[in-house]
C-alpha cells in the first residue's frame, strides 16, 4: 500500500517568509508525528497528533512554529517568519496507534526547507 | 531527560566482514527500542522494534539484541547495498509525548 507522502520535496524561502508543509499519513494510521533533521543533529521530535489532537506542544522550538490534522489524516506544519536557523529536513510519520503494539512509525521521504 | 548514544559513528567495513553497531539508552521507563535504516536524502526505514531485556529480532544480515542499558545491531556477512545510517531510537514510558527519541546514527560503509 502507499507509505507516507510530503510535499514540497523541497522548498526554498527568504528569511521572513512563513511556509506551510503538508504530510499524507498511511491510511488508517490514527497517529501522525513530525520530526525535524538539522545537518549533524539526530532527529529531533516536534508534535504528534492521536486523531485531530495534539496532547503535547511542547517539542515545538518557537511559537513561530504550528501544526494542525484534520478529518484525522492530513496535517499541515506552519512555520512563520521563517530563520536561517529553521533550515532542515522535516520529516513525518504515522503508526497505527500511539500505545502498545502498533506504534512503529513509518517515515515519510521528508521536505528539505532552505532559508536564505 | 531520555538520552540514546551511538556507537561508533561511522564504521567502514569490508564485504562480508560481520560487526556490530552499538545503542545505549537511559529513559524512564521503555516502552520500545527500535531500529531504523536511512539511506542519503530519504526518510528512516523502520527495521525493528525490541520491547524487552533479552528479546532479539532478525531479518536477513541483521540481527538485533536488547538488554536493560543497550541494544546491538548485529551485521553477518554484509554487502554494499547495506551501507547506510542505522538509527536507534527510544519511546519512553513516561510523559503524555508519543515521540520517539532518536540517537545521532552510525554511518556504515561495505567496500566490496
Amino acid at each position: 500500500g502507499a507509505g507516507v507522502s510530503q510535499s514540497p520535496s523541497n522548498k526554498v524561502t527568504e528569511k521572513g517568509k512563513d511556509v506551510e508543509l503538508r504530510c499524507d499519513p498511511i491510511s488508517g494510521h490514527t497517529a501522525l508525528y513530525w520530526y525535524r533533521q538539522s545537518l549533524g543533529q539526530g532527529l529531533e521530535f516536534l508534535i504528534y497528533f492521536q486523531g485531530n489532537s495534539a496532547p503535547d506542544k511542547s517539542g515545538l522550538p518557537s511559537d513561530r512554529f504550528s501544526a494542525e490534522r484534520t478529518g484525522g489524516s492530513v496535517s499541515t506544519l506552519t512555520i512563520q517568519r521563517t530563520q536561517q536557523e529553521d533550515s532542515a529536513v522535516y520529516l513525518c510519520a504515522s503508526s497505527l496507534t500511539s500505545g502498545g503494539a502498533g506504534y512503529e512509525q513509518y517515515f515519510g521521504p521528508g521536505t528539505r526547507l532552505t532559508v536564505t | 531527560e531520555d538520552q540514546v548514544t551511538q556507537s561508533p559513528e561511522a564504521l567502514r567495513l569490508q564485504e562480508g566482514e560481520s560487526s556490530s553497531l552499538n545503542c545505549s539508552y537511559t529513559v524512564s521507563g521503555l516502552r520500545g527500542l527500535f531500529w531504523y535504516r536511512q539511506d542519503p536524502g530519504k526518510g528512516p526505514e523502520f527495521l525493528f522494534t525490541l520491547y524487552s531485556a533479552g528479546e532479539e529480532k532478525e531479518k536477513e544480515r541483521l540481527k538485533a539484541t536488547l538488554t536493560k542499558k543497550e541494544s546491538f545491531l548485529h551485521i553477518t556477512a554484509p554487502k554494499p547495498e547495506d551501507s547506510a545510517t542505522y538509527l536507534c531510537a527510544v519511546l519512553a514510558s513516561g510523559g503524555g509525548a508519543d515521540g520517539l527519541t532518536f540517537g545521532k546514527g552510525t554511518h556504515l560503509i561495505i567496500q566490496p
